[in-house]
């Protein structure tokens, strides 16, 4: 799986967006992006995934690159209960498309939301 | 909706003791990974099973050991307990399709 890139910790003000940035420059034409976040101590949380379109969700927006190589996640509107770590993850199918390979989970995000 | 449940939440157990770890995935998932994660760490995979078969495996050391049963549930085995096994275990499965991997809420163990 592709090697992810991202800033070690952000600050973002409560009620703005949050820009998350992560940089996957090797990623594989069937490699697809996933972001999760983990709130200290508990279960990652998965949060969006794509392949070269943009996607939303209720949770979030994510931003993909024309060229695959970097992507952004959005909260648009971050609250306190956002403040958490948030990895970027790239991630193929197995061979078939059988079943999915494991998330390999490199030093993520640390978001900060303050009052 | 119906999560990953992973039982016990928190276990104790002496040094060079055994322990297993529990985890039922969501209806109709197919595949199971386990995780490991030492204090102030990132989450290390450590194995996984795609419709019951070991499908990948990771850091996991030889002392512990894994399956998946006919219910697809999945049990981590752990024996000779170190100090450094001290962790939280995570469960996470995923369905066929889009394959989004989701996550328990973790089993603390500590060895003491």
């Amino acid at each position: 799986d592709a090697k992810t890139t991202q800033p070690p910790s952000m600050d973002c003000a409560e009620g703005r967006a949050a820009n998350l940035p992560c940089n996957h420059s090797t990623i594989s034409g069937n490699e697809y992006v996933y972001w999760y976040r983990q709130i200290h101590s508990q279960g990652p949380q998965y949060i969006i995934h794509g392949l070269k379109n943009n996607e939303t969700n209720e949770m979030a927006s994510l931003i993909i690159t024309e060229d695959r190589k970097s992507s952004t996640l959005i909260l648009p509107h971050a609250t306190l209960r956002d403040t958490a770590v948030y990895y970027c993850i790239v991630r193929a199918p197995n061979a078939g498309g059988t079943s999915y390979g494991k998330l390999t989970f490199g030093q993520g995000t640390i978001l900060t939301v303050h009052p | 909706a119906a999560g990953v449940i992973q039982s016990p939440r928190h276990l104790i157990k002496e040094k060079r003791e055994t322990a297993t770890l529990k985890c039922y995935p969501i209806p109709r998932h197919d595949t199971v990974y386990w995780y490991q994660q030492g204090p102030g760490q990132d989450p290390q995979f450590l194995i996984s099973f795609y419709e019951k078969m070991q499908s990948d495996k990771g850091s996991i050391p030889d002392r512990f050991s894994a399956q998946q049963f006919s219910d697809y549930h999945s049990e981590l085995n752990m024996s000779s307990l170190e100090l450094g096994d001290s962790a939280l275990y995570f469960c996470a499965s995923s369905s066929p399709s889009p394959g989004i991997a989701f996550f328990g809420q973790g089993t603390r163990l500590t060895v003491v």
